[in-house]
């Protein structure tokens, strides 16, 4: 089966810090994306780990830890515009490249 | 690069009535497609994938004579909502991936609804 876990919602100050959870249980891994999606809008690319560690990438980082299963997103710095979704996804492998989505986290900026 | 679009962004028909969506790679060729379901404060959910030449390959639970996926060429697909009823509005989401990168491109999304 498949099953990604995350926080269905998450509330931050403007120039702080917060950190995502996601964590996943499917059928083959072969990669842990995550999205950035606003209301109405198509998701948008943050990031890609298929190897264990931590990949920063200016204000966002992403870890993920295969053996457990464990993948967060990292925002330093929120700004108002960093509210939105975060969308975790794990792409399956192997014979296809199906991304299989979590619920996402909707992540409110306050002032 | 890599610019995947949707036509149209919107749509509003009557239920009974069938609604076709494109979805196009601008610049590369898109050797697979995916077409997401969106509904309001819910995350993407797959609903098919199709290869260029190839019937599409349809997830659970997701009627394909009802969503009819043609992947006629290598820069487009279609889905069309036949007998579109009113539990059919939602947004619709096209992805693209080349076969040469992790990643899948997707387009702006079609927002359906239907009365």
């Amino acid at each position: 089966g498949q099953n990604i876990d995350q926080p269905t919602e998450m509330t931050a100050t403007e120039g702080a810090i917060v950190q995502i959870n996601c964590t996943y249980q499917t059928s083959g891994f072969n990669g842990l994306f995550w999205y950035q999606q606003h209301a109405g809008e198509a998701p948008t690319f943050l990031s890609y780990n298929v190897l264990d560690g931590l990949e920063e990438k200016g204000r966002f980082s992403s870890f993920l830890s295969r053996s457990k299963g464990y993948s967060y997103l990292l925002l330093k710095e929120l700004q108002m515009k960093d509210s939105a979704s975060y969308l975790c996804a794990v792409r399956r492998g192997n014979r296809d490249d199906k991304i299989i989505f979590g619920k996402g986290t909707r992540l409110h900026i306050l002032p | 690069g890599a610019v995947v679009s949707q036509h149209p962004s919107w749509v509003i028909c009557k239920s009974g009535t069938s609604v076709k969506i494109e979805c196009r790679s601008l610049d590369f060729q898109a050797t697979t497609m995916f077409w997401y379901r969106q509904f309001p404060k819910q995350s993407l959910m797959l609903m098919a994938t199709s290869n260029e030449g190839s019937k599409a390959t349809y997830e659970q639970g997701v009627e394909k004579d009802k969503f009819l996926i043609n992947h006629a060429s290598l820069t487009l697909s279609t889905l069309t909502v036949t007998s579109a009823h009113p539990e059919d509005s939602s947004f619709y989401i096209c992805s693209a991936s080349s076969g040469n990168s992790y990643e899948q491109y997707f387009g702006p999304g079609t927002r359906l609804t239907v009365t």
